[in-house]
Formats: C-alpha cells, structure tokens, sequence
C-alpha cells in the first residue's frame, strides 16, 4: 500500500540538541511538505520541496532545516535555534506543483526534556 | 498567515444528525479543500472543490462555495459515531499551490 511513513511516533530534545524526523513516500509524489500543528490551532507550513534537490521556506521556517536528497525522502531537523519545538509535526506530499490535495503521514510529537 | 476561519469552532450532535460546517477566507482562491483529522493521527483529504464549481458531492458529504461571498460550507448527512474528528478547510490561492489551513472545527457526535 503507498503512504507516506513518519519515525519516530515521538521524540524527545534535550536542550540544545539538534533532532531529526523523518519523511518517507512511497507515492511517487514530486512535492512535499512539513508542517507544525499547535493544540487549537491549524496547521502552519515550515518548509515544502516541489522537486528533489530543491525546497523553500513556508511561514515559520527559522529553526528548522530540511534536505530533499532523494524523491521519496524529506527529513527535517529541528534545531537548538527553534526555542519553542513542543508540537505535533506533519509531513505531506501531493503529486506535483499545482492543484493537488495532499495525502498526510500519521506525524510526529516532540516534546521537550 | 490565516487564511480559512471555520465556525464554529465546535459542534456535538446526535448520531442520524446533518453537521454543517463552514468556512470563510480573505483572498481569492483557485480550490477549497475540506480535511478530516482524527485524535493523534494525519489528516485525510475528504474533498475538493474549484473556484469555477459551486457544489460537490461525495457519499454522505456536500460542499458548496461561494466565492462571492468567500465562503464554503460541508455538510455531513445521516452522521455516524465514527464522524467524530476535526475538520479543516485549506486554501489553495498562490502560485506554489501552497494550502493555507484554518485552525479546525472540532465534531462530536453522540451515539
């Protein structure tokens, strides 16, 4: 069955340590995204990538980096820089650039220690 | 930036009840997409609807848009226990195809 497959289900920072989530698709889809869900709130776009080697900053990108090395990989790394990581993060894909509805992983929650 | 603001913000009604949610934005749109999110999990495309389209239907679900007013609605007919989720409508108005989400609208629905 094709997905997309977030690891780990939760995580955990110490200060001032970077970590990574990951993002895999086995959809064959050419865009993907990371978003940051906040309790009550909507979803704010942190970085998406429309093709491999390629990606840009949505609206809250400081803090976090991202690499598209591979097609079917998106990792993001929340940084030492991100001072409030607490929240549940989503990654999506969607065909391609265009008129698409975008298909979700299950996400990840990072807390801090 | 918010772009979609859904209302109300949440909504418990008995099993065999319609749900009508709605949706309003600011900024004009190519589509309009309704999500659902269960407890803990990824959200689920549930429908998409054109700028040029004035209503969709897919099983128990109708949306409609009116881009006049800037504003859309989903109606959930005949629901089920297992409706109980939050919903989300996005915007999808830029170049990139970027989806500006709302902040969700929370259904329960009673057995």
């Amino acid at each position: 069955d094709g997905g997309i497959t977030q690891s780990p289900k939760y995580l955990f920072r110490k200060e001032g340590q970077n970590v990574t989530l990951s993002c895999e698709q086995n959809l064959n889809h050419d865009a993907m995204y990371w978003y940051r869900q906040d309790p009550g709130q909507g979803l704010r776009l942190i970085y998406y990538s429309q093709i491999v080697n390629d990606f840009q900053k949505g609206d809250i990108a400081e803090g976090y980096s991202v690499s598209r090395e591979k097609k079917e990989s998106f990792p993001l790394t929340v940084t030492s820089a991100q001072k409030n990581p607490t929240a549940f993060y989503l990654c999506a894909s969607s065909i391609a650039r265009g008129t698409q509805p975008q298909h979700f992983g299950d996400g990840t929650r990072l807390s801090i220690l | 930036s918010q772009q979609g603001e859904e209302d109300p913000q949440a909504l418990s009604i008995q099993e065999g009840e319609n749900a009508t949610m709605n949706c309003s934005y600011k900024t004009s749109i190519n589509n309009l997409q309704w999500y659902r999110q269960n407890s803990g999990r990824g959200l689920v495309h549930l429908i998409l609807i054109r700028s040029n389209e004035r209503e969709k239907h897919s099983g128990r679900l109708r949306v409609t848009l009116d881009t006049s007013k800037k504003s859309s609605s989903l109606l959930i007919t005949a629901s089920r226990a297992a409706d109980t989720a939050s919903y989300f409508c996005a915007t999808d108005s830029g170049a990139n195809s970027k989806l500006t989400f709302g902040k969700g609208i929370t259904l329960s629905v009673r057995p």
